[in-house]
């Protein structure tokens, strides 16, 4: 089956600080990569999509310039939360569409704490 | 704009009983409909899927079927076993998987022995 991770898979950080969470497709190339954000006892909500080799898409509300997402290839995204702050704290989830079968396969999360 | 809506948990049974969670959305056009499920400590997984009205999804022995005149697709088993104790997520992608998808909020599932 298709395997997605996520590294780290939790993160502690001081307000003001920036934290870099890594999502890898390890078994496909994914040209599209998805990233979420769920609240305690919320759903999953869309936070931006990740096209390799072109800008991401944010959704409405999700601050582009706080948010940096990077696709530099076809199996790694990355998502960098900037100058966080404890509002910031949340899992931090992301997918990857493999694009044969057009399905989305979901790393395990990152959980990131900004103190 | 696009809304999945399930059932609240935590829903709890005993081995073997019925299972059935509800799912109605709400979106323009024909969206494809899914269901995930996360085991405790993973990642979400997929279940099952339906691309179309009247479709029928299925796996593990789970099924729901795509109903457009509802809106509805209800996730059902006829037999649950306790390793199916984990939460459920109704979801709806209008690109068939290939845009971002919608979630509901997760149902928490709990079989007892």
């Amino acid at each position: 089956g298709a395997v997605v991770s996520q590294h780290p898979s939790r993160v502690i950080c001081k307000s003001g600080t920036s934290v870099k969470i890594e999502c890898r497709s390890l078994d496909f190339q994914a040209t599209t990569m998805f990233w979420y954000r769920q609240f305690p006892k919320q759903s999953l909500m869309l936070m931006a999509t990740s096209n390799e080799g072109s800008k991401a898409t944010y959704e409405q509300g999700v601050e582009k310039d706080k948010f940096l997402i990077n696709h530099a290839s076809l199996t790694l995204s990355t998502l960098t939360v900037t100058s966080a702050h404890p509002e910031d704290s949340s899992f931090y989830i992301c997918s990857a569409r493999r694009p044969q079968e057009d399905t989305q396969y979901f790393g395990p999360g990152t959980r990131l704490t900004v103190l | 704009g696009d809304s999945v809506t399930q059932m609240e948990g935590p829903v709890t049974l005993s081995e073997e009983a019925f299972l059935t969670i509800n799912c109605t959305y709400t979106a323009t056009g024909y969206p494809s409909l899914f269901w995930y499920v996360q085991y405790p400590g993973e990642g979400l997984q997929l279940l099952l899927k339906a691309t179309k009205a009247d479709d029928k999804g299925s796996n593990k022995g789970f099924e729901a079927t795509y109903r457009k005149e509802t809106t509805s697709f209800h996730l059902e088993k006829g037999s649950v076993q306790v390793s199916d104790s984990a939460v459920y997520f109704c979801a709806l992608s209008r690109g068939g998987g290939a845009d971002g998808l919608t979630f509901g909020k997760g149902t928490h599932l709990i079989i007892q022995p």
